[in-house]
């Protein structure tokens, strides 16, 4: 079974650095894909990044990229140039993969970001 | 906007009553999920639709619980004889098998219904 752990239950950034946001994952799957998504206090999920595991490239999006480390089974996410807007928690999530038919997606517990002026 | 839509937002009801809950996915996309996210907690799985057929049911999903998509378009979820243990927001997503994501199957949320039973 999938298991993703977020260990950060809270961060705290001053506003304009960079953040690292951590998750490990745990899966026998071989092809799976691994999102990011932020959730504001209004509610609504809001994908951020994807990674593939089969992409040797870290993926990237504006401000966000995933450090991925296969082997490690990590797949942190930075921010770069921290925003007051990016306060709000912060979930990985994992599914089956490309191969794995539909994508029942896996979640961690969340990581709470604060960003400070 | 073209976003996943839920209605209502928020729903507040006793112990007891019947509640549904409606969600309308992204229009060109024939992938439904159901979660539900408890106070501090991720979402968790609840059901899928691949169009109008209801794949997998989470074990969360007691029997109590009935989701549809008739038309492979909007979807309901029901929740019969609530239970306080039933307080928790209700999100819906949907997505396509090739997504923007570099072929991802990439999931889009809506804002989610929240329910309290009293």
């Amino acid at each position: 079974a999938q298991k993703i752990t977020q260990t950060q239950p809270g961060m705290f950034v001053q506003e304009k650095e960079a953040v690292t946001l951590d998750c490990t994952y745990d899966t026998s799957d071989q092809s799976y894909g691994l999102f990011w998504y932020k959730q504001p206090s209004s509610g609504e999920m809001i994908f951020l990044i994807y990674q593939g595991s089969y992409d040797e490239q870290n993926a990237t999006e504006g401000r966000y990229s995933l450090n991925f480390q296969k082997a490690r089974k990590s797949a942190n996410l930075v921010i770069s140039a921290s925003q007051l807007g990016d306060s709000a928690m912060y979930f990985c999530a994992a599914d089956r993969g490309r191969s794995g038919g539909y994508n029942k997606l896996i979640f961690g517990a969340g990581t709470r970001l604060a960003v400070h002026p | 906007d073209t976003g996943v839509s839920q209605d209502p937002r928020h729903k507040i009801t006793k112990r007891g009553q019947n509640v549904t809950f409606r969600c309308d996915p992204i229009s060109e996309h024939n992938r439904l999920y159901w979660y539900r996210q408890t106070l501090g907690q991720g979402p968790e799985f609840l059901t899928y639709f691949q169009n109008e057929a209801q794949l997998e049911k989470s074990r969360l999903l007691s029997d109590r619980f009935s989701a549809e998509r008739p038309k492979g378009s909007f979807s309901t979820l029901e929740i019969q004889r609530t239970e306080q243990g039933d307080s928790a927001m209700y999100l819906c997503a949907s997505s396509t098998r090739w997504g923007a994501s570099g072929g991802a199957d990439t999931q889009y949320f809506g804002p989610g219904t929240r329910l309290t039973v009293l």
